[in-house]
């Protein structure tokens, strides 16, 4: 089965700068690739997602890039905000609202 | 529009004891998940239901672990008897049709077994 690795787990940032998280999976077929960002106490909340036709996808700050050949793709966050503090997963499906598998996180806190 | 909404949100039962949680999709939603996510790690798939039918649960401890959804909306998910491995999380979520749309997940059960 699909198996999606995320890094770093922890991630530290001042206001303003920009976050980068990594994932890679390993089923080729995947081909529907959304990030999650999860707050305290809640359900994660999808945030952007790309599919595999696609090689980057922006939406306001952030952005996400794929490489299907590596099978690695990225979560880009500029200009981070105290309010982007959370728990960020990767995940990877065969298509969308199907079984999706899960990274094991990043925990990215952004300080003042 | 009425989000995923899941009940209880917190529990705590003891070891051998059995739970029940259920949950209740967006409206007119067709795919219904739910997922188990232990502290630190990210959600794990469990089972997923199509309307009223299981497309997947080759994850679901079926020994311990069984799922409901009748009549095609809510769902309950419950374990007998409960070990203390299954603290955790317990996440449901829905989308409009398999392979369309977002899933969108509820806020969680929070399991605690002791």
């Amino acid at each position: 089965g699909e198996n999606v690795e995320q890094h770093p787990s922890t991630l530290s940032v001042q206001e303003g700068d920009s976050a980068v998280i990594k994932c890679t999976y390993s089923d080729s077929a995947s081909n529907y690739f959304p990030w999650y960002k999860q707050e305290l106490g809640k359900g994660p909340q999808l945030i952007i997602d790309i599919r595999s036709n696609v090689g980057e996808k922006k939406d306001q700050r952030i952005a996400v890039t794929l490489n299907k050949t590596a099978k690695h793709f990225s979560l880009h966050i500029t200009e981070t905000q105290p309010e982007d503090s959370a728990v960020y997963f990767c995940a990877a499906s065969i298509e969308s609202a199907s079984k999706l598998t899960f990274g094991t996180g990043t925990r990215l806190q952004v300080t003042l | 529009e009425a989000g995923v909404a899941q009940s209880p949100r917190y529990k705590i039962i003891e070891k051998r004891q059995s739970v029940a949680f259920w949950c209740n999709p967006i409206s007119g939603h067709a795919t219904l998940y739910w997922y188990q996510q232990i502290l630190g790690q990210g959600p794990k798939l469990l089972i997923q239901f199509q309307n009223n039918g299981v497309v997947d649960d080759s994850q679901l401890p079926k020994d311990r672990f069984s799922a409901e959804r009748l009549k095609g909306v809510d769902s309950t998910l419950k374990i007998q008897p409960a070990k203390l491995e299954d603290s955790a999380v317990y996440l449901c979520a829905s989308s409009p049709q398999q392979g369309l749309g977002e899933a969108f997940f509820g806020q969680g059960t929070r399991l605690t077994v002791v």
